[in-house]
């Protein structure tokens, strides 16, 4: 697919599993994050977004954390299944008024059976 | 909820032709945008119009590019003329708000030059 190649970290985690995948945002003004999911031959799905006046947030089975001090971001994925291989996006919003979303370059999750 | 739509979900054309793709936004959202994803270059970020009128292009990598939006629910990105460099999978994202945040995107096109 289009996310596979030499530049694309690479997680792989056995099913059952608990994922971390993390992120590095390059703006300290970033006040929004959002972390995407794209499938071979889909388009991003969203998964879970965070404010910067939040340090943790809890979705279905998925966690976002967001430590503001050393621009990180991370999704943590309970209980892995196969259905959660996809290369997974972080895209951050520098500010308010027209800005726009600025995404990460990706990283591959492979979940084994 | 029909989501964004795109057409076509492929492309395959010569150098030189023109090329449109064409995209629907969620019904009610007042923001769209145009991105290009290559293994190189990753997801790129072309061009996006707020309430029909494009705000930002400076992601638009040449005049052969261009993108209208004539009314809420459609819009169009053209390649003219189209070089194999522009080979990539475009995808269309809307948004409700006006600042660009939870973006959601149609399933792409794949666009191959030869």
């Amino acid at each position: 697919g289009e996310n596979v190649g030499l530049h694309l970290p690479t997680l792989s985690v056995q099913e059952g599993d608990n994922s971390i995948i993390n992120c590095a945002y390059s703006n300290s003004a970033s006040d929004y994050f959002i972390w995407y999911k794209q499938e071979s031959g889909k388009g991003p799905q969203f998964i879970i977004d965070i404010r910067s006046n939040m340090d943790k947030r809890q979705g279905q089975r998925v966690t976002v954390l967001l430590n503001k001090t050393v621009k990180h971001l991370s999704l943590q994925i309970a209980a892995t299944q196969p259905g959660d291989s996809a290369v997974y996006f972080c895209a951050e919003n520098k500010g308010s008024g027209y800005s726009t979303l600025t995404f990460g370059k990706g990283t591959m999750l492979l979940v084994s059976p | 909820d029909a989501g964004v739509i795109q057409s076509p979900r492929h492309e395959v054309t010569e150098m030189g032709q023109e090329v449109t793709l064409r995209c629907k936004p969620i019904s009610g959202h007042n923001s769209l945008f145009w991105y290009r994803q290559t293994m190189m270059r990753g997801l790129e970020l072309l061009i996006y119009f707020n309430n029909n009128v494009p705000i930002d292009d400076s992601g638009m990598p040449e005049d052969r590019f261009s993108a209208k939006m004539p009314n809420a629910s459609f819009s169009t990105l053209k390649i003219q003329p189209s070089e194999p460099r522009d080979s990539a999978v475009y995808f269309c994202a809307s948004s409700l708000t006006r600042r660009q945040e939870t973006q959601y995107f149609g399933p792409g096109t794949r666009l191959l030059v030869l």
